[in-house]
């Protein structure tokens, strides 16, 4: 099971929205709604941030929204905040009940 | 509060095992999946695999098959990943963390472990 791609770095200035992309295959990403996404700081473990596509966990803020088109699913960080600058990581649910991460993204607040 | 507490960091030498242990607390164990997640120096989190704690059933990525062993000891709520013959490209903190209820169809990765830094070195 290969890694799902995902941009190496995304920037931006406070106040904007940035897109993470997260590009799976038919085995994966676009064949399940099961598409989740971690933040993790460094020396930190991951957070969990949406879960199935678009759903996001009580206490996380709304500036995080999560979508999928075909096999590729897209985390959205809208009014980007000095505190958002960490790494993210999608994930998907896969064949034989596997799972598969991204490479990771640094997102960095300009 | 709803956590799993993971065990302190190993040194192993090449070829030796490692055995980690991952105690939930404030849930039942055996009510969710628990995944095993390794992230290597500055490189991304890796699946390993997961453990169905009330069965013991488990699913483990090929690349550890044969080489990594999930276990579970219920009446302690803790369950365990042994990694044998270790390299030491399996120099990496690993991570265990709560997956979906049993009962329930979400997919996620919702409640994570602090992490245990394993060194294989000579």
């Amino acid at each position: 099971q290969s890694a799902l791609t995902q941009p190496a770095s995304v920037s931006g200035s406070p106040g904007q929205s940035i897109t993470i992309s997260c590009t799976g295959t038919s085995s994966d990403v676009g064949a399940y709604n099961y598409v989740s996404w971690y933040q993790q700081y460094p020396g930190k473990a991951p957070k969990l941030m949406i879960y199935d596509v678009s759903n996001r966990p009580s206490g996380v803020s709304n500036r995080f929204s999560g979508s999928k088109s075909g096999n590729t699913a897209s985390l959205t960080i809208s009014g980007l905040q000095a505190e958002d600058e960490a790494d993210y990581y999608c994930s998907s649910f896969a064949i034989s009940s596997t799972r598969v991460f991204g490479g990771g993204t640094k997102v960095t607040v300009l | 509060q709803v956590q799993v507490v993971q065990s302190g960091g190993e040194v192993k030498k090449p070829g030796a095992s490692v055995k980690v242990s991952c105690e939930a607390s404030g849930y039942i164990l055996t009510d969710y999946y628990m995944h095993w997640v390794r992230q290597a120096p500055g490189q991304g989190l890796e699946w390993m695999g997961r453990i169905n704690p009330n069965s013991g059933a488990t699913n483990t990525a090929q690349k550890f098959q044969g080489r990594v062993t999930m276990t579970r000891d219920t009446s302690i709520s803790t369950a365990y990943m042994e990694v044998s013959s270790l390299r030491s490209d399996d120099t990496a903190v690993y991570y265990c963390a709560r997956g979906r209820q049993l009962s329930g169809t979400s997919r996620k990765f919702d409640i994570w472990g602090q992490g245990t830094r394993v060194t294989v070195s000579s």
